[in-house]
C-alpha cells in the first residue's frame, strides 16, 4: 500500500515563473492538505481540499492555488515566484478532515528552490 | 492566531541521558500531536492526545498534554543515537482543519 507520493521531488525555478507540485493521497484518503516547510522551520499551512473544494486556507496570498482531483489526488500552483518561496512543500492526506485523533500521513515533500 | 511555542530549539546529548521537550500555547487544542521528521523526508507522526492531562507512552517516550490542552511535553529515556531527528508538535483548535506546527526541537543524540 502506497503512502502519500509527491512529485517532483527537486526542481529549481527562476523568479517570476509558475510550478505545479502533484500529490497522490495514501489509499482510501479522501483529505489533502499542503504545507510549506522553510529551512529551519515548521511546516505552515497552506491550505486543505476536501471533496474537490478548498475547506480551509492559511495565511498565503492568492499566488498560491490548489486543485483537488475527483481521484482525491492534488496540485499546488505558485505563481509569480518570489525567491522566499525556496522550501520544501509538504502533502498530507487523511481520511476525513483533521480532527482529534485523525492519523495523518505526510509525503517526503517537494523541494523547491527559486533562483 | 494559534502559535506553538517549542523549546529547547536545539539539543545535543550524550547516548542514555534523558531529556525533555516542551510545546507550548496560549491557545486552547482540541488535541495535539507530536511528530518526528528525518533530514529530507516528511513528518512521521508519534502520537496524538486530544484529553487534558492525557498521558501516552511509547517505548522510551512519553507524552503529556497539559491540564487545560494549552501545552504539551515529550520525554525521552536513555536517548539512543537512532532517536536523532526534529521533533515537531502540532496543534488543532476547534473548529479548524488546519494544523498549528511548533518551530521544532532539534535532537542530536552522540554515541
Amino acid at each position: 500500500d502506497a503512502g502519500v507520493t509527491q512529485s517532483p521531488t527537486h526542481l529549481i525555478k527562476t523568479r517570476g515563473q509558475q510550478v505545479t507540485l502533484r500529490c497522490s493521497p495514501k489509499s482510501g484518503h479522501d483529505t489533502v492538505s499542503w504545507y510549506q516547510q522553510a529551512l529551519g522551520q515548521g511546516p505552515q499551512f497552506i491550505f486543505q481540499y476536501y471533496e474537490e473544494e478548498e475547506r480551509q486556507r492559511g495565511n498565503f496570498p492568492d499566488r498560491f492555488s490548489g486543485h483537488q482531483f475527483p481521484n482525491y489526488s492534488s496540485e499546488l500552483n505558485v505563481n509569480a515566484l518570489l525567491l522566499g518561496d525556496s522550501a520544501l512543500y509538504l502533502c498530507a492526506s487523511s481520511f476525513g478532515p483533521i480532527r482529534s485523533g485523525n492519523t495523518i500521513y505526510f509525503g517526503e515533500g517537494s523541494w523547491l528552490t527559486v533562483v | 492566531t494559534q502559535l506553538l511555542e517549542q523549546s529547547p530549539q536545539f539539543l545535543s546529548i550524550q547516548e542514555g541521558e534523558n531529556l525533555t521537550v516542551y510545546c507550548n500555547s496560549s491557545s486552547v487544542f482540541s488535541s495535539l500531536q507530536w511528530y518526528r521528521q528525518e533530514p529530507g523526508e516528511g513528518p512521521v507522526l508519534l502520537v496524538t492526545v486530544v484529553t487534558g492531562g492525557e498521558v501516552k507512552k511509547l517505548k522510551r517516550l512519553t507524552f503529556q498534554f497539559g491540564d487545560a490542552r494549552k501545552d504539551s511535553s515529550l520525554h525521552i529515556t536513555a536517548a539512543q543515537p537512532g532517536d536523532t531527528g526534529l521533533y515537531l508538535c502540532a496543534g488543532t483548535g476547534a473548529g479548524s482543519y488546519q494544523l498549528t506546527f511548533g518551530k521544532g526541537t532539534k535532537l542530536s543524540v552522540i554515541p
